[in-house]
């Protein structure tokens, strides 16, 4: 089984629609992050979480907030989504240690119509 | 704050043939560097990574870089490489005042691998 999952893999809605995706991971992370793919810009940070109590915005937060569940679920929304969310979502994983590597999930297509 | 360069967005290459792809920082303390590979509808896999030591790294695939402090470069290469290297690869910074060592990444190089 994958170390960190996202869902859902696709997902279409319309202008002004409420969406949520998900992020689990069974490594035990403290950190956790999303971020966003767009073609030609590469991937950019949304939000990152130290701890269920620890959340933080990161370079592109407007029009998005999350939720830390548990240790394991993080979650990003989009209260009233609009066609320039359309992209490719990641969710990562990093233990406390500072120099460790991201874990990266497989990805959410979101397609706001 | 740092920033990533990629230096170009496409690199066309013959099979067998040997490809750099250059990742340019820039940066006012220590970092962290690092390789990713997209390959067509996947998401991010590491290909290798420098936190310290030895300048010259070696990842998975024939991947190697080196990191280069006065030039502040970390460009990947390959000597040869197959049709299935063909994919999107970022080159990625992270810092100890950067949002909880979140990854900077650079736009992206497409890497188009033909015989």
């Amino acid at each position: 089984d994958a170390d960190v999952t996202q869902t859902p893999r696709n997902r279409i809605t319309k202008t002004g629609k409420r969406i949520m995706l998900e992020c689990s991971q069974t490594k035990g992370h403290d950190r956790m992050y999303w971020y966003r793919q767009d073609p030609g810009l590469g991937l950019r940070l949304i939000y990152y979480s130290f701890d269920v109590k620890d959340i933080n915005k990161g370079e592109i937060s407007d029009g998005y907030s999350v939720s830390r569940q548990a240790q394991a679920k993080f979650s990003l929304s989009l209260e009233s989504a609009i066609p320039n969310q359309t992209a490719l979502y990641f969710c990562a994983t990093r233990a406390e240690q500072a120099a460790d590597t991201q874990y990266f999930g497989p990805g959410t297509r979101l397609t706001v119509l | 704050a740092q920033s990533v360069t990629q230096l170009d967005s496409q690199v066309p290459v013959f099979e067998e043939a040997p490809v750099e792809l250059r990742c340019n920082y820039s940066s006012s303390v220590s970092v962290y560097l690092f390789w990713y590979v997209q390959y067509p509808n996947q998401g991010l896999q590491l290909l290798l990574k420098y936190l310290s030591g030895s300048t010259l790294v070696k990842g998975i695939n024939g991947f190697e870089a080196e990191f280069n402090k006065s030039q502040t470069s970390f460009h990947l290469r390959k000597p040869s490489v197959h049709i299935s290297d063909t994919a999107e690869y970022f080159c990625a910074v992270s810092e100890a005042s950067n949002s909880g060592y979140a990854l900077n990444f650079g736009k992206g190089t497409s890497l188009l691998v033909t015989p």
